[in-house]
């Protein structure tokens, strides 16, 4: 069955970078762009950019532009997001999804940034 | 970027009675190149990742019960339970997927009364 199962909780203080991973199992990781998703506390869905894993372009939404990083490793079947100079503000779930229509979703990772 | 508006933002049902959603976008999600609707819901249950429950407007996710119904073109949506159960209760939301960055709605919270 299709998976994706995200790294662990993360604490971070403020300017430090994090690197969430996406592992994928279950289906031909090479055909499906993985996407990634915030969700700060108590609050709604943000989209934060996508992967395209067979060739490594990615789109960033502007409010991440030269923060965020999205890369992947094709023999490992893993996608990773990594977000730089975080602020408090980062502190989110972050949910890794497959392909246009999201229909499947990592369990998520919490980041939670503090000093 | 396109705005997406739901509403209600609270939901509160009687179960066995049917929920309706509003979801409205601030352009058309019509792609006229290939003809396809880029508007899909979810339902994240408390402590759980979204799930999705149509996608296209109306075409319904492998396994999503049939009382979940999507409809709607251009841009007024609407995702309908027939019939509600317990396990229905959660968060809504939309989300287009014509142009990035993606947007979702606020969400739309169904509770039982």
């Amino acid at each position: 069955q299709v998976q994706l199962v995200q790294s662990g909780t993360e604490v971070k203080k403020p300017g430090a970078s994090v690197k969430v991973s996406c592992k994928a199992s279950g289906y031909t990781f090479s055909e499906f762009y993985i996407h990634w998703v915030r969700q700060a506390p108590g609050q709604g869905l943000q989209w934060m950019g996508w992967i395209n894993v067979n060739t490594g372009d990615t789109d960033y939404a502007q409010r991440f532009q030269g923060r965020v990083t999205m890369t992947r490793d094709t023999s490992i079947s893993a996608a990773y997001m990594e977000l730089s100079r975080l602020r408090s503000d980062d502190t989110a779930v972050y949910y890794c999804a497959r392909g246009g229509i999201y229909d499947y979703w990592g369990q998520g990772t919490l980041v939670t940034v503090s000093s | 970027d396109i705005v997406m508006t739901q509403s209600p933002l609270s939901l509160p049902v009687t179960p066995g009675e049917p929920a309706s959603i509003s979801c409205r976008s601030s352009q058309s999600l019509l792609d006229s190149d290939d003809g396809n609707t880029y508007l899909h819901w979810y339902l994240q249950k408390s402590g759980q990742s979204p799930q999705l429950l149509i996608y296209l407007g109306s075409s319904r996710a492998s396994g999503v019960p049939d009382r979940f119904s999507g409809s709607g073109s251009g841009t007024d949506f609407t995702l309908k339970v027939s019939s509600v159960e317990a396990e229905d209760v959660g968060v809504y939301f939309c989300m287009q997927a014509l142009q990035t960055p993606f947007t979702f709605g606020q969400g739309t919270k169904l509770e039982i009364k």
